[in-house]
């Protein structure tokens, strides 16, 4: 079945603890994009990535990184969390024309 | 800055009516997407719209592209409980690496 997967679905972590939430997609896509949702403000795109080693920041990048070693992964970091950053974070991918697919979301908490 | 709106924000109506919902933006479309989000999961692209005029249905939904590709409307016609989800537009930036998308509306169906 053709998915992007994130990584937890839920965490809590304090202020300052470095977190990695991961993404993989199984559809041999080029493309791949994080966005946070925040009630209100709507989906904001934080990174993307063109192609594996091609990363670009994206609207909200301030406070996260983000690397492409392979195709299939496009792990988000946070290496020193702060409360403004809990939220709702997507991943997605897309390829050869199909459309956005996004995962089902991590839900994130700094306290 | 674009600026994509989307009224109304929250709307609840019973099972078997209908329901219009719009999504106006500042600037000129370049192309606009129609998602809906349901609660746990990503969104889920449900139309593409690009040319101004341009009418597309989908079972119930009708989704209908302003002339001046400035605005885009969503007609549910009797509306079931399958329908509740958060449904979002978004417009497709240049070059396509981002989607701009708006803050939503939130639709709930009552049985």
């Amino acid at each position: 079945e053709a998915q992007v997967t994130q990584n937890p679905r839920y965490l809590i972590t304090v202020t300052g603890k470095k977190l990695t939430v991961t993404c993989s997609q199984n559809m041999n896509h080029e493309y791949m994009s994080w966005y946070r949702q925040d009630p209100g403000l709507g989906l904001r795109q934080i990174y993307y990535s063109m192609n594996v080693e091609v990363t670009d920041k994206g609207d909200v990048p301030e406070g996260y990184k983000v690397s492409r070693k392979e195709k299939r992964n496009f792990p988000l970091i946070l290496e020193s969390p702060s409360p403004n950053q809990t939220s709702l974070y997507f991943c997605a991918s897309r390829g050869g024309g199909s459309p956005l697919h996004f995962g089902n979301g991590t839900r994130l908490t700094v306290t | 800055t674009q600026l994509l709106e989307q009224s109304p924000q929250f709307l609840s109506i019973q099972e078997g009516e209908n329901l219009t919902v719009y999504c106006n933006s500042s600037s000129v479309f370049s192309s606009l997407q129609w998602y809906r989000q349901e609660p746990g999961e990503g969104p889920v692209l449900l139309v593409t719209v690009v040319t101004g005029g341009e009418v597309k249905k989908l079972k119930r939904l009708t989704f209908q592209f302003g002339d001046a590709r400035k605005d885009s409307s969503l007609h549910i016609t009797a509306a079931q409980p399958g329908d509740t989800g958060l449904y979002l537009c978004a417009d497709i930036t240049t070059g396509a690496n981002n989607l701009f998308f708006g803050t939503g509306t939130r639709l709930t169906v009552i049985p």
